[in-house]
């Protein structure tokens, strides 16, 4: 089976760095999407990895290995309005979006 | 409109009737999406479609149905809810089913509580 798995919850403090990991066994990959989710909203595009490496985007950085079934997104400076889940998805060998449970994150001042 | 809107934003309902969800974007997307989001689960994937005038089953079809008649609009119904079918349903739309960097664009999201 497919299966996308993320911690549930994670704290960290107000100006520090945290990494959320995410680990995949997919029917085929097409590449590796990120997503913000503040609580009752709607997901909102992060960022995006194909290929081995990092993808850096401001405060945001996403790493990905294929070969480990392996990604992570590391957030820096964090900010108090970075409280929100995070949401790992994998595009499989259909181009559809496999989606994680998401990642809880606590930030404490 | 800017983006894709969803219709009602919450809903409640009981047991047994007839509920269409209403869908529509204005960005001119080929590929829209239902999905629903349940408490301590992933997104998952109802129906799909990649282009106007075809439809898909994603990972959770049974109960719910799709149509497509042209690009912007994307109504979902549930013929007979029941109880299980209580969720937040969230559409979204991409340039493009397949393909490579085709992020995809959430609406609001819809409430349903089916009692």
């Amino acid at each position: 089976g497919q299966n996308i798995d993320q911690p549930t919850e994670m704290t960290a403090t107000e100006g520090a760095i945290v990494q959320i990991n995410c680990t995949y066994q997919t029917s085929g990959f097409n590449g590796l999407f990120w997503y913000q989710q503040h609580a009752g909203e709607a997901p909102t595009f992060l960022s995006y990895n194909v290929l081995d490496g990092l993808e850096e985007k401001g405060r945001f950085s996403s790493f990905l290995s294929r070969s480990k079934g392996y990604s992570y997104l590391l957030l820096k400076e964090l900010q108090m309005k970075d409280s929100a889940s995070y949401l790992c998805a994998v595009k499989d060998s259909n181009y559809q979006l496999i989606w994680g449970a998401g990642t809880k994150l606590i930030i404490k001042p | 409109i800017a983006g894709i809107t969803q219709a009602p934003t919450s809903q409640i309902l009981a047991a047994g009737r007839r509920m269409t969800l209403r869908c529509t974007q204005d960005m001119r997307h080929n590929a829209m999406y239902w999905y629903r989001q349940d408490l301590g689960l992933g997104l998952r994937l109802i129906h799909y479609s990649n282009t106007a005038g075809t439809t898909g089953k994603g990972e959770v079809p049974d109960g719910y149905s799709v149509s497509r008649a042209n690009t912007d609009d994307f109504p979902l119904t549930l013929a007979s809810a029941v109880p299980s079918q209580t969720s937040v349903y969230f559409c979204a739309s991409s340039d493009s089913g397949s393909g490579d960097h085709n992020e995809q664009f959430f609406g609001p999201g819809t409430r349903l509580t089916v009692l």
